[in-house]
């Protein structure tokens, strides 16, 4: 299933670089997300955009920076990471905040060393 | 107190055998709820979602219970093919959706 890419799948950056995420969805969704997945833990919500509006920042720090051009491209732009960052990256969307289910992409395994 | 909160794991069972899941939640103005299913180092796929009368697809049925705010997965006839992580995601009107810890079943032969 394609509805929901992101790339790159795996990234290793350094504690100073700067890198960015992408995704992009092929469902005509309205609500796009993005959501971290630590080794052993839970899913975390980091950011909701619903008709490119950003309608949920779940406390996440300035390092990351989410930007949402369209209803189907969403980035998550990242700098001075730290190692504790590291972890799996899920895009998802649906159809409208809320209610609908989401469908995730294949995420992003990153790596900050 | 959790706002979702997944039996604890594991689950270690035969091929064949019947094994069921529950998840509570706090909100009771919940209104949407699903459970997905996640393998290991990938992202998780929605199995179903679930409905107030309780429905089924094929060996797995998921109920809702509103008085007693918990949803249930039951599967049947287990398959090797069914070892994953399941989450359970309860949603509030027009709200974020919470995931659960998840519940990891293991089908052996």
């Amino acid at each position: 299933e394609t509805g929901v890419t992101q790339t790159p799948r795996h990234l290793v950056m350094g504690m100073t670089n700067k890198k960015s995420l992408k995704c992009e969805q092929h469902l005509g969704h309205n609500a796009m997300y993005w959501y971290k997945q630590s080794a052993k833990k839970p899913l975390e919500l980091m950011f909701v955009y619903n008709f490119k509006e950003q309608t949920e920042n779940n406390s996440v720090p300035s390092r990351f920076s989410p930007e949402c051009p369209n209803s189907s491209h969403l980035f998550l732009h990242l700098h001075t990471l730290q190692p504790e960052d590291s972890a799996l990256y899920l895009c998802a969307s649906s159809q409208e905040q809320g209610d609908s289910p989401l469908h995730f992409g294949n995420g992003t395994r990153l790596t900050v060393t | 107190r959790k706002e979702v909160e997944q039996d604890p794991g594991p689950f270690n069972v035969p091929e064949g055998a019947t094994v069921a899941f529950n998840c509570t939640y706090s909100n009771s103005a919940s209104q949407s709820f699903f459970w997905y299913r996640q393998d290991c180092r990938k992202e998780p796929k929605l199995l179903m979602s679930v409905y107030s009368s309780g429905n089924e697809d094929g060996r797995f049925t998921a109920q809702l219970n509103r008085a007693s705010q918990y949803i249930s997965l039951l599967i049947r006839d287990s398959k090797l093919s069914d070892s994953a992580t399941y989450l359970c995601v309860v949603t509030p009107n027009a709200g974020k959706s919470t995931f659960g810890d998840g519940t990891t079943l293991t089908v052996k032969p």
